[in-house]
C-alpha cells in the first residue's frame, strides 16, 4: 500500500458529461501529481500542485482541471468528456526535497461511453 | 526535452532465467532514473531508484538497475524470475530541470514460462 488514495476506482460515464476523481496523497506529502494512462498514449503527466500551488503543467487538455485543497487533497476534474478520453489516471505524491520519489495510488479507471 | 525508450515491448522469460529490461533516456541535465513495476489492474509500484552516487542500484524483490552515463542507459536485471514478476515494467526520468515531473518509456510487458 503506497499510502495514496484514489476514488473512485472506476467510473463509467457518458459522452459529454463532467467527472471528478479525488486524491488523497500520504501523510506529510505535499506535492501531489496527477497522470494519464492510455493505450495510445502511455503514461503522461498531466499537472503537478505544490501545497496548494500549481507548480508544472504537461499535457493537460483546457477540458481538464484539478486544484489541492488546504488539507492536501486534490480534485482532477473532466470536462465535456470524449470517448478518447477513456483512461486510467493516477495521482501520486511526494514529499521532502524536488526530484523526491513519487509514489502512485492505484488509480481512477474512467471509461466514456 | 526529455525523453525515455523502452525498446522491448514484450519479452518472454522462462521462471528461473535471468531478465535484463532495457531503458535509454535524454536528459539535460543530472537525471533521476526510476523502475516501476504495475501489475494487471494494479497502481505503479516503485522497484528501484536511481539520484546519485553508486551506479548498481538495488531494489526490492531481487531487482537491480545500472546506470551508465555514457550510453544514457539505466537497465534493469535480475538474475533468477519468480512466476511472479509477471508484469508491466516502466522506466522514468525526471530531476530539477524537469520541476519533479516524470517522463515514462512505453513499458515493458514480461511473460513468465513456467
Amino acid at each position: 500500500d503506497s499510502g495514496v488514495t484514489q476514488t473512485p476506482k472506476h467510473l463509467i460515464t457518458a459522452t459529454g458529461q463532467r467527472v471528478t476523481l479525488r486524491c488523497s496523497p500520504r501523510s506529510g506529502d505535499l506535492s501531489v501529481y496527477w497522470y494519464q494512462q492510455s493505450l495510445d498514449q502511455g503514461l503522461q503527466f498531466l499537472i503537478q500542485y505544490y501545497n496548494g500551488e500549481e507548480r508544472a503543467k504537461g499535457n493537460i487538455l483546457e477540458r481538464f482541471s484539478a486544484q489541492q485543497f488546504p488539507d492536501l487533497h486534490s480534485e482532477l476534474n473532466l470536462s465535456s468528456l470524449e470517448l478518447g478520453d477513456s483512461a486510467l489516471y493516477f495521482c501520486a505524491s511526494s514529499g521532502g526535497p524536488p526530484g523526491g520519489i513519487q509514489y502512485f495510488g492505484a488509480g481512477t479507471r474512467l471509461s466514456v461511453l | 526535452a526529455q525523453s525515455v525508450t523502452q525498446p522491448d515491448i514484450h519479452i518472454t522469460v522462462s521462471e528461473g532465467a535471468s531478465l535484463e529490461l532495457r531503458c535509454n533516456y535524454s536528459y539535460g541535465a543530472t537525471p533521476y532514473l526510476f523502475w516501476y513495476v504495475q501489475s494487471p489492474g494494479q497502481g505503479l509500484q516503485l522497484l528501484l531508484k536511481y539520484f546519485s552516487g553508486d551506479t548498481l542500484v538495488q531494489g526490492i524483490k531481487g531487482f537491480e538497475a545500472e546506470f551508465k552515463r555514457s550510453q544514457s542507459s539505466f537497465n534493469l536485471r535480475k538474475p533468477s524470475v519468480h512466476w511472479s514478476d509477471a508484469a508491466e515494467y516502466f522506466c522514468a526520468v525526471g530531476g530539477l530541470a524537469a520541476g519533479n515531473k516524470l517522463t515514462f518509456g512505453g513499458g515493458t510487458r514480461v511473460l513468465v514460462k513456467p
